[in-house]
């Protein structure tokens, strides 16, 4: 199976801020990357797939970049309703596997 | 619009069964591969099982394989899972998602679309 690591495991960010979450993949998954952002109570939420292309309807200070095993998810600048759980998840292979989450809290 | 809605969660002791379904409408059931993927209290996302949109295959993870079973009714446009040997480490929000494709591509798989979630908990 395909281990995905997210770094920081949370964050402390104020608006307006530039924010940017790391993911691991424990083998070269190309661009088979995506992102999701989660908020409590509340289900995922598709941001970016394909490591790079922004879902429909996405505010575009969100941008992911990466392929192979090293992966970024940006926020430009930050705003109160991003404060969330983010996950990335690789489409490589099954298992379909997450990362542990990135929580962005209010600073 | 597309709408998935889960049911069949509750209170159940371990070593009981039961039976979760997710509804889906404003899109071609048919023709989407579905997904479980579950949430335990307080912890990250974990997917569970899949299924192809015809039904003709089906994988699950390691931690569920040989006790669920991935199920779709195309005629009722209905994802199923059938949970067996309940375990307290089953216990989780279990949300039904679509797999979503790009159009374009069609290489780029994701979970476009997801439920609101049902809530197991497994307790005696």
């Amino acid at each position: 199976d395909i281990q995905m690591t997210q770094s920081p495991s949370s964050l402390s960010a104020s608006v307006g801020d530039r924010v940017t979450i790391t993911c691991r993949a424990s083998q070269s998954i190309s661009s088979y990357l995506n992102w999701y952002q989660q908020k409590p109570g509340k289900a995922p939420k598709l941001l970016i797939y394909g490591a790079s292309s922004l879902q429909s309807g996405v505010p575009s200070r969100f941008s992911g970049s990466g392929s192979g095993t090293g992966f970024t998810l940006t926020i430009s600048s930050l705003q109160r309703e991003d404060f969330a759980t983010y996950y990335c998840q690789q489409s490589y292979s099954t298992p379909r596997t997450f990362g542990q989450g990135t929580k962005v809290e209010i600073k | 619009q597309v709408q998935l809605v889960e049911s069949g969660g509750g209170v159940v002791q371990p070593g009981r069964s039961l039976r979760l379904s997710c509804a889906a409408s404003g899109f071609t059931f048919r023709t989407y591969g579905m997904h479980w993927v579950r949430q335990a209290p307080g912890k990250g996302l974990e997917w569970v099982a899949v299924v192809w949109f015809d039904g003709s295959n089906k994988y699950y993870a390691d931690s569920v394989k040989g006790r669920f079973t991935i199920s779709r009714d195309n005629s009722k446009n209905t994802l199923y899972l059938q949970i067996n040997s309940l375990r307290a480490e089953d216990t989780a929000v279990y949300y039904c998602a679509r797999d979503g494709y790009d159009i374009l591509t069609t290489s780029y798989h994701y979970f476009d679309y997801w439920g609101q979630g049902t809530l197991v908990s497994v307790s005696s």
